[in-house]
């Protein structure tokens, strides 16, 4: 069975550094999909990043990218200048073959100012 | 654009009574429609997914139903709430394409907060 590891209950960084989230995963299928859906307090989940499995490319949006392992099944977030606005909880997530998303138990991450 | 409703945001039931819960998405046809719960301090789990009107497809078995009456409509409901049923309760959307694996990105309503005393 699929399954997501974030190993990181919290982290915190502090504003305009850099940080990392880390998160594994296990699966038998070669071709799938990872996702960072962020959470702040309003507790919407916004989509944050998405990687092809295929692709050995990084995937980046702005501040956000990813590290992505695809023989060690990792997939870390990486947050640059830090702000108070990324104050959230962090889910990563696959998508298995019948799309549902199987999620990671989440990462707090705080800003300190 | 999509948009997804999600109502009521906060909803205080006492134990045994009923539950309605209601989502709906604008702007797409035809939706992959799931609904979430997440305990406090938890990720989400799946409880009910559907892929069109009248095809629900339940993740864990418990006191809970959902409903599609409409495309667009997805409902979760309980005859008797139970104090385990308290929680944070996310319905979300996806377009799927089942050659576009990569598309089904899930996007996520609001959320409904539940206290069941």
């Amino acid at each position: 069975a699929q399954t997501v590891t974030q190993s990181q209950p919290e982290m915190s960084v502090q504003e305009a550094e850099t940080v990392t989230l880390s998160c594994t995963y296990d699966t038998s299928e070669s071709d799938y999909y990872l996702f960072w859906y962020k959470q702040p307090p309003s507790r919407q989940m916004i989509l944050v990043i998405r990687q092809e499995a295929y692709k050995q490319q990084n995937a980046t949006e702005n501040r956000f990218s990813v590290n992505f392992q695809k023989a060690a099944k990792s997939f870390s977030l990486k947050i640059s200048d830090s702000q108070l606005g990324d104050a959230a909880m962090y889910f990563c997530a696959y998508i298995d073959s019948n799309y549902q998303l199987i999620w990671g138990a989440g990462t707090k991450l705080i800003i300190k100012p | 654009s999509q948009t997804i409703h999600q109502w009521p945001a906060t909803l205080v039931q006492p134990v045994g009574s009923p539950l309605s819960l209601e989502c709906t998405v604008e702007g797409t046809s035809n939706p992959n429609l799931y609904w979430y719960r997440q305990a406090a301090g938890r990720g989400l789990q799946l409880l009910f997914y559907s892929v069109g009107i009248g095809q629900i497809s339940s993740e864990v078995p418990q006191n809970l139903s959902a409903s599609r009456p409409q495309d667009r409509q997805f409902i979760l409901s309980s005859k008797k709430l139970l104090l385990s049923d308290s929680g944070f309760y996310l319905c979300a959307w996806s377009a799927i394409r089942r050659t576009e694996l990569a598309k089904n990105i899930q996007y996520f309503g609001a959320g409904t907060r539940l206290s069941v005393l």
